[in-house]
């Protein structure tokens, strides 16, 4: 494709609930990663994929975030028993491969009411 | 793990003078410094990135200088137009290794008439 495509763009859901965010790299790419970015704040590391191996994922904040890419394309981002503080925007990026610009998706603005 | 300082926060300047943006990491083993730009809702997009092997770099109205002995590097933008109003931010990488990116907290830009 194009660019990095995210669904859904927006997403509410009440405090408890589970969550799954989808992410499409550019085709091709080998690399994937996963940010959160709070209001106002920079985005920060969550996850990083090498093609279907899960290299990093020193940035999840807790037990319930799970993120996954089986077929080293498309990843979902998982979150479980959602909290208020996991309200965010969840972006995805994606390059050619692990040294190559990072090239970011719209994001998934998450609100847990 | 690495740290990256910003500043200013906000930074307002009139069309045509010129914007300069600071940056200063934590991390010796850092090599690679992009710049992106994110307007409102928008997904952060490269405008521009430098390695640590060279010290400055240009692209039409916008130009990075790295030093790496000070550990900083500063996004220069000149003859600044409205358009260029946004969220900048600075991030580093250490190449080889995991590849995340660690985020400066942005600089929001506001180019009057």
């Amino acid at each position: 494709g194009a660019g990095v495509s995210q669904s859904p763009r927006y997403k509410v859901a009440k405090r408890g609930q589970d969550v799954a965010l989808r992410c499409d790299p550019i085709s091709g790419h080998v690399s994937l990663f996963w940010y959160q970015q709070a209001l106002g704040q920079g985005p920060e590391f969550l996850t990083y994929f090498q093609n279907e191996a899960q290299l990093d994922k020193s940035g999840l904040p807790s037990d319930r975030f799970f993120a996954e890419r089986p077929e080293g394309s498309v990843s979902t981002l998982k979150i479980q028993r959602t909290q208020q503080e996991d309200s965010a925007v969840y972006l995805c990026a994606s390059s050619p491969g692990p040294d190559q610009p990072q090239h970011f998706g719209d994001g998934t603005r998450l609100s847990i009411l | 793990g690495e740290n990256v300082e910003q500043h200013p926060s906000t930074l307002s300047v009139q069309e045509g003078d010129s914007a300069v943006i600071k940056c200063t990491y934590s991390d010796s083993a850092s090599n690679y410094f992009p710049w992106y730009k994110q307007e409102l809702g928008k997904r952060p997009q490269l405008i521009i990135d430098i390695r640590s092997n060279v010290g400055e770099k240009k692209d039409q109205r916008i130009a990075v200088t790295l030093n790496k002995t000070a550990k900083h590097f500063s996004l220069h933008i000149t003859e600044t137009q409205p358009e260029d109003s946004a969220v900048y931010f600075c991030a580093a990488q250490r190449t080889g290794t995991a590849s995340k990116l660690t985020f400066g907290t942005g600089t929001r830009l506001q180019v009057t008439l």
